[in-house]
């Protein structure tokens, strides 16, 4: 385990269904941030939270919705998904946001494969 | 945007072979990373390289950086089957980060 860890780490869900994502650090890290990653294709970032406010969305479909309530969870809800977003959904999180840049970058969790039928 | 392009996207070696991994970006950068992920597992952090020239070595792998060629290299001496993962070069803009689409390694006995 890295400290940041995912759940659930498979999920299968019909376009209809609602579901989230859930994410947990408890490194003591103030940003936190969901990265998308599709087969064939670069890790795209999707959110960043930082001390629990959103400072980044990358132009993300609203049917993603995320949620940090506190500095050490974060969510993504989902909901009327289409198949193309299955992919694998990793969490990360760093010391601040400025840290990602010049140490070790994040940690990250390892992921919640998503499939959507 | 910055892109940055990994080759070769897949890598198949031999045991006991050397090879070497080439990540390239778009736009200036001082900063950049090198991950490496096993199957279903997280991505691990195995070098940062903060200026030009910086060289990392751990284990079989030594990673390079020239900010001029914008060009980072990832070398693998006398490849093992441990070795075998997908590899990822990460750059910063300064704002964030951008990631290659990875390379896979597998290591043939």
């Amino acid at each position: 385990e890295t400290g940041v860890t995912q759940t659930p780490r498979h999920l299968v869900m019909g376009m209809t269904n609602k579901k989230s994502l859930k994410c947990e650090q408890h490194l003591g890290h103030n940003a936190m941030y969901w990265y998308k990653q599709s087969a064939k294709k670069p890790l795209e970032l999707m959110f960043v939270y930082n001390f629990k406010e959103q400072t980044e969305n990358n132009s993300v479909p609203s049917r993603f919705s995320p949620e940090c309530p506190n500095s050490s969870h974060l969510f993504l809800h989902l909901h009327t998904l289409q198949p193309e977003d299955s992919a694998l959904y990793l969490c990360a999180s760093s010391q601040d946001p400025r840290d990602r840049l010049r140490s070790y970058g994040y940690t990250f969790g390892s992921g919640t494969r998503l499939t959507v039928v | 945007e910055l892109k940055v392009e990994q080759n070769p996207l897949f890598l198949s070696m031999q045991e006991g072979k050397n090879y070497t991994i080439y990540c390239n970006y778009s736009t200036t950068s001082d900063r950049l990373y090198w991950y490496r992920q096993d199957p279903g597992k997280s991505l691990e952090s195995l070098f940062v390289l903060l200026s030009n020239g910086a060289v990392k070595q751990e284990g079989r792998l030594m990673a390079s950086l020239d900010t001029k060629a914008r060009l980072s290299t990832l070398h693998i001496t006398a490849a093992v089957h441990d070795l075998s993962a997908t590899y990822f070069c990460a750059v910063s803009d300064g704002n964030q980060f951008y990631f290659g689409t990875g390379t896979s390694l597998t290591v043939i006995p």
